[in-house]
């Protein structure tokens, strides 16, 4: 079985601060984990996603994950926040060869930014 | 252009009205999805479609059917609608393997009054 926990439904940062965004997944075989954003009236766009390749994965607009199998944690993050970063963010697991019924959506996390 | 179409952007209906939303994709995948998304919620999957043979239901299929006329397009309709399928609306279309990434449509925004 698999199950994606976001863990926090809101976080708010200042520009220019750190954002750390967690998720922490369970699933019975090797994942495949992404990070999707969602700005205000638009659909979700990829950030970044991990393949069981290098376990740092770097994506678009200085965001980064690392997967990290022993806390099973796929936490996003980035060094500095900016005003256009402001969206919904969703953790999503699938398993890998698998069908669409094994791709799971967190609940998401609304990132606010103060100026 | 936009990879991933849907129409209509914005919908309101009546309860017991019937209701088709549309998408459209130019990427040239075989896999399709619909989802629905509700505050709080994430992304729940409605139905999705592996190639123009193959619909498969979601997780929450009740009250919802679907067509896939051509590799391209994939349709959700709601046969009879009720309040509760007020929500946003979101097709999706994938090149399937591992890691595969989804790419989305800007959504329909659908109320049921």
């Amino acid at each position: 079985a698999q199950s994606v926990t976001q863990l926090d439904s809101h976080v708010s940062v200042s520009e220019g601060t750190p954002v750390l965004l967690r998720c922490n997944y369970s699933s019975s075989y090797s994942p495949s984990l992404f990070w999707y954003v969602q700005h205000p009236n638009k659909g979700l766009q990829l950030l970044l996603k991990y393949t069981s390749a290098a376990t740092l994965v770097k994506g678009i607009n200085g965001f980064e994950a690392e997967f990290k199998k022993s806390e099973t944690s796929f936490h996003l993050t980035k060094p500095s926040a900016h005003m256009s970063d402001a969206a919904e963010y969703f953790c999503v697991v699938s398993g890998w060869g698998s069908s669409a019924s094994k791709i799971i959506f967190g609940s998401g996390t609304r990132l606010s930014i103060r100026p | 252009d936009a990879d991933v179409t849907q129409t209509p952007r914005n919908r309101i209906t009546k309860t017991g009205k019937r209701i088709m939303l549309e998408c459209s994709q130019t990427k040239g995948h075989d896999r399709m999805y619909w989802y629905r998304q509700d505050p709080g919620l994430g992304l729940q999957l409605i139905y999705y479609s592996f190639d123009v043979k193959d619909i498969n239901k979601g997780e929450i299929s009740d009250g919802y059917s679907v067509s896939r006329q051509a590799q391209a397009k994939f349709s959700l309709s709601l046969e009879s609608a009720i309040p509760n399928q007020t929500a946003l609306y979101f097709c999706a279309t994938s090149a399937g393997g591992q890691g595969d990434t989804q790419y989305f449509g800007p959504g329909t925004r659908l109320t049921v009054l």
